[in-house]
């Protein structure tokens, strides 16, 4: 079974400043995705941006970018230029697609938070 | 666009009570999905429908819980009898069918606590 794997349960980082974020996942396969989603205290998951596995350019969104290691599993998150409303939890996520089965497999998370 | 919308927000109820959520995903998306997410943890899938078939259920307790999707839109989850574990944040999402056009978005949840 796929797991997904984030050891930092907290991380701070001051606004402007830039944070990593730390993820692993243990999977035998060759072609799936890999999420960030952002969890504020509304509850609602909002994607912050994706990976195809099979490419190997880091995806990034604005002040959001990763950097994918496909052969170490691994899969962080950078914020750059941290702003208040940056603070949640974040998830990272993997799905691989089965037919029409695709499930989302989360990390537990972590909760960043940003101080001025 | 109007994204997912589940009700309701919060619900109180005692063990062994019966409880239903409520889920309206975004206009044509055939894919509708129920998570579970207890304290502390990630969203964990409980079923995925596409239309109103059943795609994957293997994570549902069956014996308590059951869903429907009637009409291919709309879809309840229900809990019956509740059990002090079944306290979570219940998530609803809808997205395209499975493939690269496939992006999860997410409802903002009910809140469950039994008591």
């Amino acid at each position: 079974a796929q797991t997904v794997t984030q050891s930092q349960p907290e991380m701070s980082v001051q606004e402007a400043e830039t944070v990593t974020l730390s993820c692993t996942y243990d999977t035998s396969e060759s072609d799936y995705y890999l999420f960030w989603y952002k969890q504020p205290p509304s509850r609602q998951m909002i994607l912050v941006i994706r990976q195809e596995a099979y490419k190997q350019q880091n995806a990034t969104e604005n002040r959001f970018s990763v950097n994918f290691q496909k052969a170490a599993k691994s899969f962080s998150l950078k914020i750059s230029d941290s702003q208040l409303g940056d603070a949640a939890m974040y998830f990272c996520a993997y799905r691989r697609d089965t037919g029409t089965a695709s499930k989302l497999t989360f990390g537990t998370g972590t909760r960043l938070q940003v101080t001025l | 666009e109007a994204g997912v919308a589940q009700s309701p927000r919060y619900k109180i109820i005692e063990k062994r009570q019966s409880v239903a959520f409520w889920c309206n995903p975004i206009s044509g998306h055939a894919t509708l999905y129920w998570y579970q997410q207890i304290l502390g943890q990630g969203p964990k899938l409980l079923i995925q429908f596409q239309n109103n078939g059943v795609v994957d259920d293997s994570q549902l307790p069956k014996d308590r819980f059951s869903a429907e999707r009637l009409k291919g839109v709309d879809s309840t989850l229900k809990i019956q009898p509740a059990k002090l574990e079944d306290s979570a944040v219940y998530l609803c999402a809808s997205s395209w069918p499975a493939g690269a056009k496939n992006i999860q978005y997410f409802g903002a949840g009910t809140r469950l606590s039994v008591l």
